[in-house]
């Protein structure tokens, strides 16, 4: 049972444009909500988070939104540029106790056109 | 700087051999985890360990171990590798109630 879901295999955008990247959660114990980055032959990097308190927090041209009631957050990265061109993964963390590891989606491919 | 490293980044092996991937980090972080990517599952964790002795199972332990005997290693091992263990394997760290994971650069396992 997949618990944090990225439907969208795969995004293209022009340069300058919005990309917007969607995630969907099943599990209301998730609390904090993470973006990694992953280019081709490099372990992923972290990019933006965001806590449930909130329901957006900004970074540059990265924006994460959170909405709790729908179990929904996206990532908007405005303008996109050709370097953003990457696989991007959502990532949840329950909240409670001694638990620190994170749920991945399987991610989604943003191609950046020139 | 401190890093974390994973070794090898390319391996190539043969059903039913044990291997070993190492992870090693220097930045004292206690908790430390083992993801493994594949195509159309996205990252999945193996085991993590928050501690020196302690390791816990993640959702895809099965044919797989670990052991913590200080703060910066947590090497993996496949007892006897399957192909199924083909893979791209991510260690990861992060300093005790952080939310951020570091990741490595990856090991790259074939399993002939």
């Amino acid at each position: 049972d997949q618990q944090v879901k990225q439907n969208s295999p795969s995004l293209s955008v022009q340069e300058g444009r919005i990309s917007i990247l969607n995630c969907d959660y099943t599990n209301s114990m998730f609390d904090y909500f993470l973006w990694y980055k992953k280019y081709p032959a490099e372990g992923p990097t972290f990019l933006i988070s965001i806590s449930s308190i909130k329901d957006k927090n900004e970074d540059g041209r990265f924006t994460v939104f959170l909405n709790k009631s729908a179990k929904h957050l996206s990532l908007h990265i405005v303008p996109s540029q050709p370097g953003d061109s990457a696989v991007y993964f959502c990532a949840a963390m329950g909240s409670g106790g001694s638990n620190y590891k994170l749920t991945f989606g399987k991610g989604t491919l943003l191609t950046v056109n020139p | 700087d401190a890093e974390i490293t994973q070794s090898p980044r390319h391996k190539i092996t043969e059903t039913g051999r044990q291997v070993t991937l190492a992870c090693h980090q220097t930045w004292n972080h206690n908790n430390m985890f083992w993801y493994r990517q594949d195509l159309g599952h996205g990252l999945r964790l193996i085991h993590y360990s928050y501690g020196v002795q302690d390791t816990n199972k993640g959702e895809v332990s099965d044919g797989y171990s670990v052991s913590r005997s200080n703060t910066e290693d947590l090497p993996l091992t496949l007892e006897s590798a399957a192909s199924s263990q083909t893979s791209v394997y991510f260690c990861a760290s992060s300093p005790s109630g952080a939310n951020v994971l570091t990741f490595g650069a990856g090991s790259r396992l074939t399993v002939l």
